[in-house]
């Protein structure tokens, strides 16, 4: 099935660095949102972008939906070892209901050891 | 208030059988999504049930099957399992068909095919 192409696969991060994240698609799409997955949970939004060049904050995390509406990055600053998880992208169509979103494969955020 | 809960949290089957995946969404929320997600993979769509009809379907052969109950909750269910069809199932429940800030997923139902 049709997947988002999401850099870097992994990474590891110090308490305090700040962490970027991005995703890429073929496709164009109306909705950019972000995910963060925990071992043995479902994925949790962070994230929701609806409108192209929108730049949106969450605490520490700042999402941009591109100007193309093609891509979207995350950014962390200051990472906490609570940021370790799994972050995915997922973009909705136009027409598109709020099931039907299309995920990225994921970073994975871990701690250097 | 309980979120979206799924049984089972993992099950063992072996080819060829046949699983029955249960989630009941959010007190309120009329939509319910289903997704697979295979190890190191994102989520993909399977389907996605509103006010007890389908309203869509991913690409997934006839094998998978879903449906809604008038309280909401909703059942997947896989025949002649495969191999392949090992992957954790997550539900999601939303109030409404479309909105995309409202999707809350469960847990998800772990799945081992041998």
């Amino acid at each position: 099935g049709q997947q988002l192409n999401q850099s870097p696969q992994s990474m590891f991060i110090q308490e305090g660095e700040d962490v970027s994240m991005n995703c890429t698609s073929s496709s164009i799409f109306n909705t950019w949102l972000w995910y963060k997955q925990d071992p043995g949970e479902g994925p949790v939004l962070l994230i929701a972008l609806y409108k192209a060049g929108e730049l949106t904050s969450n605490g520490r995390l700042t999402a941009q939906f591109g100007i193309t509406r093609k891509d979207s990055f995350l950014n962390i600053s200051a990472s906490i070892p609570s940021d370790v998880g799994i972050y995915f992208c997922a973009g909705l169509n136009y027409g598109g209901s709020q099931g039907n979103l299309i995920f990225g494969k994921g970073t994975k955020l871990s701690v250097k050891p | 208030d309980a979120g979206v809960t799924q049984s089972p949290t993992h099950l063992i089957k072996t080819r060829g059988q046949h699983v029955t995946l249960r989630c009941s969404p959010i007190s309120g929320h009329k939509s319910v999504s289903w997704y697979q997600q295979v190890l190191g993979q994102g989520p993909q769509f399977i389907f996605q049930y509103y006010e007890k009809e389908e309203r869509g379907r991913g690409n997934f052969p006839d094998r998978f099957s879903a449906r809604q109950f008038p309280n909401y909750s909703s059942e997947l269910n896989v025949n002649a399992l495969l191999l392949g069809d090992s992957a954790l199932y997550l539900c999601a429940s939303s109030l409404r068909l479309a909105g995309a800030n409202v999707l809350t997923f469960g847990a998800g139902s772990r799945l081992t095919v041998l």
